[in-house]
């Protein structure tokens, strides 16, 4: 029962545009999203978050959109950097219990 | 200390052998959890442990598979009589609570089971 699903196991951009990741859920219990962005041989670090009582999170170049009739939220990097390459995860919590990750995206920014 | 350490970073076995993977939380950490990714896959949950004691533990994919904490810190994941299907990186994390920020993860242990 996958309940965090990524369905883009990769996306390619040009420097300077803008990168969007995808994820969609199935649980309505989930009330905590986050970002984990993962460079090779290293574990995942965290990027951002949003409470489901918000719509939209900024942090820099880094925004965080939520649906939540929908089951959707979207990781927009604007504008996109070569260092930004890596895999990116989408996690869920349901009140505090432990997270639930996505497949992972792979995004790969061109020079 | 600073961050979540694992060792070994990379494990070779042969096939049936058993292996032990270690963590060391971040000094403090009440809370751990073990993730594998296998190749091409995402974080699959494997254990959750609140101090010495392991509330969820439904992630374990089979008997051969075990972990402890002791003293509320180092944890090991004990895989037994290892099978191909074992070959994954293997994550640790740990939280105080669950914070706005989740976890911190460790690098990982990359098993290769041949």
């Amino acid at each position: 029962d996958q309940q965090v699903k990524q369905n883009s196991p990769s996306l390619s951009v040009q420097e300077g545009r803008i990168s969007i990741l995808n994820c969609d859920y199935t649980n309505s219990m989930f009330d905590y999203f986050l970002w984990y962005k993962k460079y090779p041989a290293e574990g995942p670090t965290f990027l951002i978050s949003i409470s489901s009582i918000k719509d939209k999170n900024e942090d820099g170049r880094f925004t965080v959109f939520l649906n939540k009739s929908a089951k959707h939220l979207s990781l927009h990097i604007v504008p996109s950097q070569p260092g930004d390459s890596a895999v990116y995860f989408c996690a869920a919590s349901a009140r505090g219990s432990r997270l639930t990750f996505g497949e992972g995206t792979q995004l790969t920014v061109n020079p | 200390g600073a961050g979540v350490s694992q060792s070994p970073s990379n494990k070779v076995t042969e096939k049936g052998k058993d292996v032990e993977l270690r963590c060391d939380p971040i000094s403090g950490h009440t809370a751990l959890y073990w993730y594998r990714q296998s190749l091409g896959q995402g974080l699959e949950f494997l254990i959750y442990f609140q101090g010495n004691s392991a509330p969820d533990k439904s992630g374990l994919p089979s008997d051969r598979f075990s972990a402890e904490r002791t003293g509320g810190s180092v944890s090991t994941l004990t895989i037994q009589r290892t099978q191909q299907e074992d070959s994954a990186v293997y994550l640790c994390a740990s939280s105080l609570v669950l914070t706005e920020r989740g976890y911190t993860f460790g690098s990982g242990t990359r098993l290769t089971v041949v």
